[in-house]
């Protein structure tokens, strides 16, 4: 089975400094992924998406992602985070029977000022 | 464009009352799915509809549960009787998806409705 772990609950950046948001994957062949982001009381919008073309996958808002089938990890990266970072973030897999996607447990993103 | 709508936004109600939840998806789009989102659980797929055919409801809790998709542009998910632990946001979400053909058509989520039963 499709299946996604996100190695941290929450993160704490601090404004104008890097983001890490980590996430493994589990699959017996080359899955498709995703990030999700949730803002309070909002709905779910994509940032990015890996369809097994480039690796590297830029998303919305300097986010980009780095498929790595040698570590199965799938990190949410962002050179500098903003305030209006802070939210949600959801790594998603996608199921091979069907279209539907399982979600992580997401991470939350602190940003301080 | 009008992105997924849903409604009520906010419902809360009393034990043992019928709850009915609406969605109307991305005109165009196919494929539309129900997810419920709790602390404990996360977020859960219930039941995933293509061309407004149910594909799986293996995620639908229990028979208190039902959807519906009557046309392309309506989907309603139903709780009867309703119970505490089904208190959750629920989100629709739509897409375009065509079978076959490996598409990975990205999900456009509607705001959710919170839902509360005491």
């Amino acid at each position: 089975a499709q299946s996604v772990t996100q190695l941290d609950s929450h993160v704490s950046v601090s404004e104008g400094t890097p983001v890490l948001l980590r996430c493994n994957y589990s699959s017996s062949y080359s899955p498709s992924l995703f990030w999700y982001v949730q803002h309070p009381n909002k709905g779910l919008q994509l940032l990015l998406k890996y369809t097994s073309a480039a690796t590297l996958v830029k998303g919305i808002n300097g986010f980009e992602a780095e498929f790595k089938k040698s570590e199965t990890s799938f990190h949410l990266t962002k050179p500098s985070a903003h305030m209006s970072d802070a939210a949600e973030y959801f790594c998603v897999v996608r199921r091979n029977s069907g279209y539907a996607l399982n979600f992580g447990k997401g991470t939350s993103l602190l940003v301080t000022p | 464009d009008a992105g997924v709508i849903q409604s009520p936004r906010h419902e809360v109600t009393e034990m043992g009352q019928e709850v009915t939840l609406r969605c109307k998806p991305i005109s165009g789009h196919n494929s539309l799915f129900w997810y419920r989102q709790t602390m404990m659980r996360g977020l859960e797929l219930l039941i995933y509809f293509n061309n407004n055919v149910p594909i799986d409801d293996s995620g639908m809790p229990e028979d208190r549960f039902s959807a519906k998709m009557p046309n392309a542009s309506f989907s309603t998910l139903k709780i009867q009787p309703s119970e505490p632990r089904d208190s959750a946001v629920y989100f629709c979400a739509s897409s375009l998806e065509v079978w076959g053909t490996g598409n990975t058509g990205e999900l456009f989520f509607g705001e959710g409705s919170r839902l509360t039963v005491l």
